[in-house]
């Protein structure tokens, strides 16, 4: 239980064009999803936290108009990377948590690798 | 931001060795949790420890727990090759409610 997928696993896009990923919480509710960048040999960033039905917040130093969340429904969130730039490219992981579990546990994505080109 | 460091950066073992990771966190925590990323994949979360825990294991793993010096230590016994991978240590602050990871140690265990 507790699986969580990202789609696509990997994109490679036009300098310029926008990026959709999705996370899905497959077998569970998730209030709260969380994304992550993370460069080569890096650690997480924690980009910014999804609330179902509310804007997300978003970390210092994150543009919120670059980097477009929405958490419509408890078992999808969705990051929209516009405008695209080769700066972008990183790896993207999603994680949720379960609306009724322990606050402490949060399940991660497989991760997105976006190449902007 | 990242909470804190890790150290070694890198580490390279021979099958069979223990390997040994260290995390330092900034702030107070209610726990800290440590993960296991293969190259190019998602995390595994390995194990948790609690603010009030001193030590803690599961499997051939042993976790131990500093909060007066704010660090922790990840100890792998009896490692493989299949061990190989980058582990990070995350910690969750209340009022916050998210994880802030380290810096992580790559470790390469050889056959």
């Amino acid at each position: 239980g507790a699986v969580v997928s990202q789609h696509p696993s990997r994109v490679i896009c036009k300098s310029g064009t926008s990026v959709k990923i999705e996370c899905r919480s497959l077998d569970f509710q998730a209030t709260t999803m969380f994304w992550y960048r993370q460069f080569p040999k890096q650690s997480l960033m924690l980009m910014a936290t999804s609330n179902e039905g509310s804007k997300a917040t978003y970390e210092q130093g994150v543009e919120k108009d670059k980097f477009l969340i929405n958490h419509a429904s408890l078992t999808l969130s969705t990051l929209t990377v516009t405008s695209a730039h080769p700066e972008d490219s990183s790896f993207y992981i999603c994680s949720a948590r379960w609306a009724g579990g322990s606050w402490d546990t949060q399940y991660f994505g497989p991760g997105t690798r976006l190449t902007v080109l | 931001s990242q909470q804190g460091e890790e150290d070694p950066q890198a580490l390279s073992i021979q099958e069979g060795e223990n390997a040994t990771m260290n995390c330092s966190y900034k702030t107070s925590i209610n726990n800290l949790q440590w993960y296991r990323q293969n190259s190019g994949r998602g995390l595994v979360h390995l194990i948790l420890i609690r603010s009030n825990e001193r030590e803690k294991h599961s499997g051939r793993l042993r976790v131990t727990l500093d909060t007066s010096k704010k660090s922790s230590s990840l100890l792998i016994t009896a490692s493989r090759a299949a061990d190989t991978a980058s582990y990070f240590c995350a910690t969750l602050s209340g009022g916050y409610n998210k994880l802030i990871f380290g810096a992580g140690t790559r470790l390469a265990v050889h056959p």
